[in-house]
């Protein structure tokens, strides 16, 4: 029963398009939403994140939106560079003592 | 980057074999966590830390228990490895108070044959 969905395993774009990612949950519990990306052999590495008394949140070329009735999150990276090709990982947290709950991800690749 | 190093970086071993994997973190952070990474399951969370000594269970605790004798370092013990235990292995930490945001350590590669 997974409680957070990536249901894209793979995406490719073009450098300098808009890479869009997606993410669905299932917990009306997560309260806080956070985007990782993962280069190989590397650990995970905080990218943005987003309350849940909010909609959208802002940082650079990446933005993440939120759709609380929807229980959907989207990450959109624009420009897309070469250099935001990893695996993107969706994660929501919760409880006490903040446990993050991963979606499987999803590997980007930005063409040039 | 919260300071976060575990050792070893890679590790075989064989079936039936006590293992033990270290977290050190530099940063006093309040919460430690351990996760586990397989194809197509994402991370999943083995156990964790919220003090010195106070650890809980996560979604994937099966086979794995943990210690917590000082706030830096976090240990993750498989007290008999299976091949199922072949992963990567990663640390995280949180600072605790308002903050929600986990920092992740390099990631330890274990295989169990």
């Amino acid at each position: 029963d997974q409680q957070v969905k990536q249901n894209s395993p793979s995406l490719s774009v073009q450098e300098g398009r808009i890479s869009i990612l997606n993410c669905d949950y299932t917990n009306s519990m997560f309260d806080y939403f956070l985007w990782y990306k993962k280069y190989p052999a590397e650990g995970p590495t905080f990218l943005i994140s987003i309350s849940s008394i909010k909609d959208k949140n802002e940082d650079g070329r990446f933005t993440v939106f939120l759709n609380k009735s929807a229980k959907h999150l989207s990450l959109h990276i624009v420009p897309s560079q070469p250099g935001d090709s990893a695996v993107y990982f969706c994660a929501p947290n919760s409880g006490s003592a903040r446990q993050l709950t991963f979606g499987s991800g999803t590997q980007l690749t930005v063409l040039p | 980057d919260a300071g976060i190093t575990q050792s070893p970086r890679h590790k075989v071993t064989e079936t039936g074999t006590p293992v033990t994997l270290r977290c050190h973190q530099t940063e006093n952070h309040r919460y430690m966590y351990w996760y586990r990474q397989d194809p197509g399951h994402g991370l999943r969370l083995i156990h964790y830390s919220y003090g010195v000594k106070d650890t809980d269970k996560g979604e994937v605790s099966d086979g794995y228990s943990v210690s917590r004798s000082k706030t830096e370092d976090f240990l993750l013990t498989l007290e008999s490895a299976t091949s199922s235990q072949t992963s990567v292995y990663f640390c995280a930490t949180l600072a605790g108070g308002s903050t929600d945001t986990q920092y992740f350590g390099p990631g330890t590669r274990l295989t169990v044959l």
